[in-house]
């Protein structure tokens, strides 16, 4: 089936750095990966759509200085979180689709990134 | 803005027993999906209801959508503790393609 690898798993950063997480489709190519973000106990709250060769698009409220996103190839997307600070700890999960595959398809996700800021 | 709201949040139910959590969302779509994420873990794909009165089962959870009430179901039968998880609905734009979740269920099924 297909396949999300998100990396990494876990990470720990002191405030004011910047930290790259990577979502990789395995086995399949997509245009279009999604970012999420959830607290603990809350649900998913979708940051951007990660556009292959061209610009995200950001969710109302979501600054786009402070979370890069790349999706540089078929395969891969990045999200930097950028002068990281505490507040920006959270899980952030990716996710994507076959580009091949039904419109109507699930999503298929990665197992998430817990990144806690001191 | 697309809402998605599901009930109850919380739930905690014997093993055995018939329970329904429900999902509403606040504007049209024809696509809304299923997911079950355990503690610390990403999400898997349950379910995908793509018309109205589409119903589709597996095992002891059953899942429905009626579109023109924006409303979906997921039914549980005879509860068992592998079903301890937060279940959460997705509604799909119809032009975006993007994602959208419910508020989740917290289910825990009590030996």
């Amino acid at each position: 089936g297909a396949v999300v690898s998100q990396h990494p798993s876990w990470v720990i950063c002191k405030s004011g750095t910047s930290v790259k997480i990577e979502c990789r489709s395995l086995d399949f190519q997509a245009t279009t990966m999604f970012w999420y973000r959830q607290f603990p106990k809350q649900s998913l709250m979708l940051m951007a759509t990660s556009n292959e060769g061209s610009k995200a698009t950001y969710e109302q409220g979501v600054e786009k200085d402070k979370f890069l996103i790349n999706h540089a190839s078929l395969t891969l997307s990045t999200l930097t979180v950028t002068s990281a600070h505490p507040e920006d700890s959270s899980f952030y999960i990716c996710s994507a689709r076959d580009y091949r595959s039904s419109y109507n398809s699930p999503l298929h996700f990665g197992n998430g990134t817990r990144l806690t800021v001191t | 803005e697309l809402k998605v709201e599901q009930n109850p949040l919380f739930l905690s139910m014997q093993e055995g027993k018939n329970y329904t959590i429900y999902c509403n969302y606040s504007t049209t779509s024809d696509r809304l999906y299923w997911y079950r994420q355990d503690p610390g873990k990403s999400l898997e794909s349950l379910f995908v209801l793509l018309s109205n009165g589409a119903v589709k089962q597996e095992g002891r959870l059953m899942a429905s959508l009626d579109t023109k009430a924006r409303l979906s179901t997921l039914h549980i039968t005879a509860a068992v503790h592998d079903l301890s998880a937060t279940y959460f609905c997705a509604v799909a734009t119809n032009t975006g393609n993007q994602f959208y979740f419910g508020t989740g269920t917290s289910l825990t099924v009590i030996p």
